[in-house]
């Protein structure tokens, strides 16, 4: 069965400094792609970076990087120099693209807060 | 371009009342795909749509159905509503399924029963 884990579910960080967030999942499906969200207060579920699972290269979108660690099933978002407006929930998905479903798994998610 | 729409943004109902719940997604993409997020369960898959069929669904009872329309809009319909069904309601859009590298989600309907 799937699973996507987010051990933290809480964090806090100084303004300015970097912060990783941790995200295991738990596939034997070869194919896979790996999905980070921001989630404010207001509701709605913003879309970070996404990585392939036969990507070679770990994805970076602005400030955010995903370490993507293949072999230890691990997809933890690093977000470099945190801003307050980064106080958020964050959720980890996961999606199987062999199956052609495109629905995503998530994660409980991580609650970050930006301390001024 | 415009982002992934859903209306309306809070509704309140009542014990054994319907709703529908609309979204429109990103235009180009066809592929729908609905969430239900509470507290205690967190998210969850409720079904996907493409080319105006459903595709894929969740485990949710069949109180909770949803259809595409022509022109990839999506309803989702809740009947005979429970207190349980509660919760913020998502929808997301992607381009096809299954290979797609982005999927948008958009603001949510938050549904509260009473």
């Amino acid at each position: 069965a799937q699973k996507i884990t987010q051990t933290q579910p809480g964090m806090f960080v100084q303004e300015k400094e970097a912060v990783t967030l941790d995200c295991t999942y738990d596939t034997s499906d070869p194919s896979y792609g790996l999905f980070w969200y921001k989630q404010p207060s207001s509701g709605e579920m913003i879309f970070l970076i996404y990585q392939g699972s036969y990507d070679q290269q770990n994805a970076t979108e602005g400030r955010y990087s995903l370490n993507f660690q293949k072999a230890r099933k691990s997809a933890n978002l690093v977000i470099s120099a945190s801003q307050l407006g980064d106080s958020a929930m964050y959720f980890c998905a996961m999606r199987y693209t062999t199956s052609g479903a495109n629905n995503l798994f998530f994660g409980t998610g991580t609650r970050l807060t930006v301390i001024p | 371009k415009a982002g992934v729409t859903q209306t309306p943004r809070y509704l309140i109902k009542t014990r054994g009342q319907q709703v529908t719940l609309s979204c429109s997604p990103i235009s180009g993409h066809r592929s729908v795909s609905w969430y239900q997020q509470t507290p205690g369960q967190g998210l969850q898959f409720l079904f996907e749509y493409f080319s105006e069929t459903q595709r894929n669904k969740g485990n949710f009872p069949g109180r909770f159905s949803g259809r595409q329309f022509s022109n990839s809009r999506s309803e989702m319909n809740v009947s005979t509503l429970e207190l349980g069904d509660s919760a913020l309601y998502l929808c997301a859009s992607s381009l096809a399924p299954g290979s797609s590298t982005e999927a948008f989600f958009g603001q949510g309907t938050r549904l509260t029963v009473v």
